[in-house]
């Protein structure tokens, strides 16, 4: 089993519509919790970083961690063509030197 | 703004030819920095970390000899693929951590590498 579960996609949604990116894990030990935003051959931007559990919002931007069902989500609430990329989740137990991906949702965001 | 910077974006290379990728933190120190590899449609994948001062650390399947990670300043790491091959060919990201124990990580924009 893995230790990070993403649905590769990819995920097709009209502008406007609100996204919901959902990753899973194994290792109860991880509490630190991000979120990246990838475009085509660019590295991974770090959108939202939680430690241990609850909600979080920036903009339009909502992350959640769920650690009692080892689910962590994010929304994206009036989506944009701009937000057409692929989005990581990462988690780790001690920070940044061992941090473990999820392969990525690839998100359309459609005009 | 980007914190942490990459050089060159894109490179095409010849086989057999040695390639040196910079990683650059602005305006922090990062005593260590990561060196990712990516596929086309796959996820990161550690390659060593680099550790400012003293060797890197290598995961495991990764040929120290072959892509040489090194951290000269605390704000500068450098990977040198050497000989490289058409297998070689892959992106290539650093990252610096901006905040030490915590698990916000910085990305570069990345290096294609391209091996002919």
């Amino acid at each position: 089993q893995k230790e990070v579960e993403q649905d590769p996609g990819p995920l097709s949604v009209p502008e406007g519509a609100i996204v919901s990116l959902n990753c899973t894990y194994s290792n109860s030990a991880f509490q630190y919790f991000m979120w990246y935003r990838q475009y085509s051959r660019k590295g991974p931007e770090l959108l939202m970083y939680t430690y241990s559990s609850g909600n979080k919002e920036d903009g339009r931007f909502t992350a959640q961690v769920d650690k009692s069902s080892k689910y962590i989500s994010l929304f994206i609430r009036d989506s944009q063509p701009s937000d057409s990329a692929t989005y990581l989740c990462a988690m780790s137990v001690t920070g940044a030197n061992n941090l473990f991906f999820g392969t990525g949702t690839r998100l359309t965001v459609i005009p | 703004g980007a914190v942490v910077s990459q050089h060159p974006s894109w490179v095409i290379c010849k086989s057999g030819t040695s390639v040196k990728i910079e990683c650059r933190s602005l305006d922090f120190q990062a005593t260590t920095m990561f060196w990712y590899r990516q596929f086309p449609k796959q996820s990161l994948m550690l390659m060593a970390t680099s550790n400012e001062g003293s060797k890197a650390t290598y995961e495991q399947g990764v040929e120290k000899d072959k892509f040489l990670i090194n951290h000269a300043s605390l704000t500068l790491s450098t990977l040198t693929v050497t000989s490289a091959h058409p297998e070689d060919s892959s992106f290539y990201i650093c990252s610096a951590p901006k905040v030490e124990r915590t698990g916000e990580l910085f990305f570069g924009e990345g290096s294609r590498l391209t091996v002919l």
